[in-house]
């Protein structure tokens, strides 16, 4: 069974423009999470979507952005890039929403922001 | 609100050495739940265990060994005859069942662990 799948692996962009990540759950799975991890700051989280909705979101601004597909697949847009964008973007999947269910990450996009 | 605490930001060991990693965590909640990740070079984080806040007995599996106690707020994890595979950086996590934070996995900074052969 494949694990959480996670596109593309590795990306380079510059100050100001747009970028999509994108990622796909575990079969059977409806959470999506979205964690940034960045040099020195640990792992922040920055979204969840469950069932095609936003359910909740962590500290970070509203150029952070995504949405769920029917399929349960996620996008993470980030908007007018800025340096400190640079990180490694986790997301995860979980077949409940609740605190005791297990989250399974997927291998990251490691974003560059020029 | 949730907050957990790796104190040691990178261990190194000799091969063959135990090596316990300490993990402090603070909620308000009575139920929550623990977790231990690995997350090697390759980046993914590999789920290790889960505990929630009314088992405090100690697990081991294999190599690896978790200590809980409720009275310390520390679930502490032991590797027992470290291996070079063993390198990585582990975390650990803290869930709370009232939703305070809607599940999210709260994480610490995470040790870096270094097992030289």
């Amino acid at each position: 069974e494949a694990g959480v799948t996670q596109s593309p692996t590795h990306l380079i962009k510059t100050r100001g423009q747009q970028v999509t990540l994108r990622c796909s759950p575990i079969s059977g799975h409806t959470s999506v999470y979205w964690y940034q991890q960045a040099l020195g700051l640990g792992l922040q989280f920055l979204l969840w979507y469950d069932e095609g909705e936003e359910r909740n979101r962590g500290n970070f601004p509203p150029r952070f952005s995504g949405r769920q597909f029917p399929n349960y697949s996620s996008e993470l847009n980030v908007n007018a890039l800025e340096l400190e964008d640079s990180a490694l973007y986790l997301c995860a999947s979980s077949f409940g929403t609740g605190a005791i269910d297990i989250q399974y990450f997927g291998a990251g996009t490691r974003l560059s922001v020029l | 609100a949730q907050k957990v605490t790796q104190a040691q930001t990178e261990i190194s060991v000799v091969e063959k050495e135990d090596v316990t990693l300490d993990c402090v965590y603070e909620t308000r909640d009575t139920t929550y739940y623990l977790f231990w990740y690995k997350q090697p070079p390759s980046g993914e984080l590999v789920f290790l265990i889960r505990r929630n806040s009314f088992d405090e007995q100690n697990e081991i599996s294999g190599r690896y060994s978790w200590n809980f106690q409720k009275s310390t707020s520390s679930f502490n994890f032991t590797i027992t005859a470290s291996q070079v595979v063993d390198s990585a950086v582990y975390f650990c996590a803290l869930s709370e069942a009232s939703g305070a934070g809607s599940y999210q996995l709260t994480f610490g900074k995470g040790t870096k662990l270094s097992v030289i052969p």
